[in-house]
């Protein structure tokens, strides 16, 4: 089992709508959690971290923590052309090291 | 201010070469990390310095890849005899205090021919 998994996609959601990105971790133990969004040839940007159960906003950006489920997600309203990416999860591991999932490639249909 | 830097941007070598990959963190952050990204996959941790030392470098695949950073400020991650394996994207990370957020350079793409 991997430790951070997410569906690769592609996930393709129409212009407007809410893009709704998943992901779980093994480790029960996990603390910190972070959504990173990467444009093809670019390097990942962090857009998200999220500490506590429930949800968190950040302007189009809505993060999703529930521990006892081992599940962390990213919701994105009215979803824009720019936001097509590929999606990274990841957990901090330890003190330090992120470990990322495999990412989910998002496209906004116009 | 300024982000992360990282030069070369690309980096082409033959097999069995050595390289340096070099990382200049944001001003004033004391955590840097070096991460490795192959096509398709998320990024694997390498190697995280706090201050000058090696706090945590579990994620370097062997004894060919070292990294250091004598300064506490820019780190230079050193690759011995290449292999077509290592071709990927190579980032490095900083984040301002020990378990602190990580923000990421642009990476060096690697290709070992």
């Amino acid at each position: 089992q991997k430790e951070v998994e997410q569906n690769s996609g592609p996930l393709s959601v129409p212009e407007g709508a809410i893009a709704s990105l998943n992901c779980t971790y093994s480790d029960r133990g996990s603390q910190s959690f972070f959504w990173y969004r990467q444009y093809s040839g670019k390097s990942p940007e962090l857009i998200m971290s999220i500490y506590s159960n429930g949800d968190k906003e950040d302007g189009r950006f809505t993060a999703q923590l529930n521990k006892a489920s081992q599940y962390v997600s990213l919701l994105i309203r009215d979803s824009q052309p720019s936001d097509s990416a590929t999606y990274l999860c990841a957990v901090k591991k330890g003190a330090q090291k992120l470990v990322f999932g495999q990412g989910t490639r998002l496209t906004i249909n116009p | 201010g300024a982000g992360v830097s990282q030069t070369p941007s690309n980096k082409v070598t033959e097999k069995g070469k050595y390289v340096e990959l070099r990382c200049d963190p944001i001003s004033g952050h004391t955590a840097l990390y070096w991460y490795r990204q192959s096509l398709g996959q998320g990024p694997e941790f390498l190697i995280y310095f706090q201050g000058t030392g090696a706090a945590d470098d579990s994620g370097l695949p062997n004894d060919r890849f070292f990294a250091v950073r004598p300064e506490g400020s820019v780190s230079t991650l050193k690759i011995q005899r290449t292999e077509r394996g290592d071709s990927a994207v190579y980032l490095c990370a900083s984040s301002p205090n020990r378990g602190g957020e990580q923000f990421f350079g642009p990476g060096t793409r690697l290709t070992v021919l």
